[in-house]
């Protein structure tokens, strides 16, 4: 069974201040995405990867950075929190990028910036 | 860019009753995908099915692709299904697209 591992499964910042949002997987899958979810917007694509210590931009990537270190962690960084991030964020992994793979979701982290 | 559009926003039904959920999108898809999102929790692939009718127990999924809707009937629904269903289009490659959900609520 594929498994994608979050952390922190929760978190509260404050507004300007530094967050990172971690992600592992041990799927041996090649590609990872983080996404956001809001009521009334449905999940949004904010960045994903496709090979270690490289990252593209998704949908909504203003405010946000990624790191690929390696094949199995992947990171969401926000470098100047602000309210409008506030937002439950999903972490997602699949073999390879095309519309055949399945993709496997993480229990998601809830932020709450004040 | 890719729309998804997912209806209705809400549903009720009693254990035992058939619930349909829509899906329509804005442009050709190269796949579709139906999610299930357990209440304050992740999503799960229930079924992927770019064009014409899959089963899976209790789920069937239709999708008319010229028509650009796809459709999720659960039969026999049970307590356990309650949840949110999400539709999602692969609009690039590596990209999904993803409807607002279904949120279904099953009462025994």
């Amino acid at each position: 069974e594929a498994a994608v591992t979050q952390s922190p499964r929760s978190k509260v910042a404050v507004t300007g201040g530094k967050v990172t949002l971690s992600c592992h997987q041990t799927n041996n899958h090649d590609y990872m995405y983080w996404y956001r979810q809001d009521t009334g917007h449905g999940l949004r694509l904010i960045h994903y990867s496709y090979v270690a210590d490289s990252t593209e931009k998704g949908d909504i990537p203003d405010g946000y950075k990624a790191s690929r270190p390696s094949q199995e962690n992947f990171s969401l960084i926000l470098e100047l929190a602000s309210l409008s991030q506030t937002a439950v964020y999903f972490c997602a992994s699949s073999l390879t990028g095309g519309s055949q793979n399945t993709l496997y979701f993480g229990a998601g982290t809830r932020l709450s910036v004040l | 860019g890719q729309q998804v559009q997912q209806s209705p926003a809400s549903l009720v039904l009693q254990e035992g009753e058939n619930a349909e959920l829509q899906c329509n999108f804005s442009s050709t898809a190269t796949q579709l995908q139906w999610f299930y999102q357990s209440p304050g929790g992740s999503l799960v692939s229930l079924l992927s099915n770019p064009s014409g009718t899959k089963h899976t127990g209790r789920l069937t999924s239709t999708t008319v692709t010229k028509e650009r809707r796809s459709s999720l009937h659960i039969s026999s629904s049970q307590t356990t299904d309650s949840g949110t269903y999400l539709c999602a289009i692969h609009s690039g490659y590596n990209k999904l697209t993803f409807g607002k959900g279904t949120v279904l609520l099953v009462s025994p």
